[in-house]
């Protein structure tokens, strides 16, 4: 069983820019999650995908959005960077259904890629 | 609305001694609780979970955790701390079926040897 595999670890962006990062879900896994986790914060939920459509979202700007696809790998897209954006971002697979939350079994989450824009 | 309080920071403990790291939560009806572990550039690690049930809940590497609604509080214990225990520890709550989890700012846990 694999878990949850995020690429690239690491990215140097210009302010401006447009970045895209990647996650493959644990095997059998049908929902994503990305999380933000800015230096020395917790998490902030960014948004959930399920079955390719979204399925939730934090208190994000339209410039952060994401895809699902039939494998139920995702990305996740931010346009227009800024400084701000600069942080770890984390995916976290489960295997549930729409309005269930991953409750039953949690969230793997992967490794995370470190974006920083300058 | 929900959120997730931890109110240590920063704890050191030394090697062998008990731990107790606190978590308070802020959530209508009963929440789901969870305590995540993350070491130095890698991800986040599931220790634990809360749904439902009884109250004292097990996890992996020894550590548990202790649901008190009263006190709207879900604790995360281990009796004897190692060194390789030394991380960053998330407390976070996952309100009814939103599929979001509420994290806590974090405690980092230095162990002195």
């Amino acid at each position: 069983e694999t878990g949850v595999t995020q690429s690239p670890t690491h990215l140097i962006k210009t302010r401006g820019q447009q970045v895209t990062l990647r996650c493959s879900s644990q095997s059998g896994h049908n929902t994503v999650s990305w999380y933000q986790q800015a230096l020395g914060q917790g998490p902030q939920f960014i948004f959930q995908y399920y079955r390719e459509e979204e399925n939730g979202r934090g208190n994000f700007p339209p410039r952060f959005s994401g895809l699902q696809f039939p494998n139920y790998s995702s990305e996740l897209n931010v346009n227009a960077l800024e400084l701000d954006d600069s942080a770890l971002y984390l995916c976290a697979s489960s295997l549930e259904g729409r309005g269930t939350g991953g409750t039953n079994y949690g969230y793997t989450f992967g490794s995370g890629t470190r974006l920083t824009v300058v | 609305a929900q959120s997730v309080t931890q109110p240590d920071i920063h704890i050191t403990v030394s090697e062998g001694a008990s731990l107790e790291l606190r978590c308070n939560y802020s959530y209508g009806a009963t929440p789901y609780l969870f305590w995540y572990v993350q070491s130095p550039g890698q991800g986040l690690q599931l220790l634990l979970k809360y749904f439902s049930g009884d109250t004292l809940v097990q996890g992996i590497k020894g550590f548990e955790a202790e649901f008190k609604r009263s006190q709207s509080s879900f604790n995360l214990r281990k009796p004897s701390v190692h060194w390789s225990d030394a991380a960053e520890y998330f407390c976070a709550v996952e309100g009814g079926n939103t599929g979001k989890l509420i994290f806590g700012q974090g405690t980092t846990l230095q162990v002195k040897p």
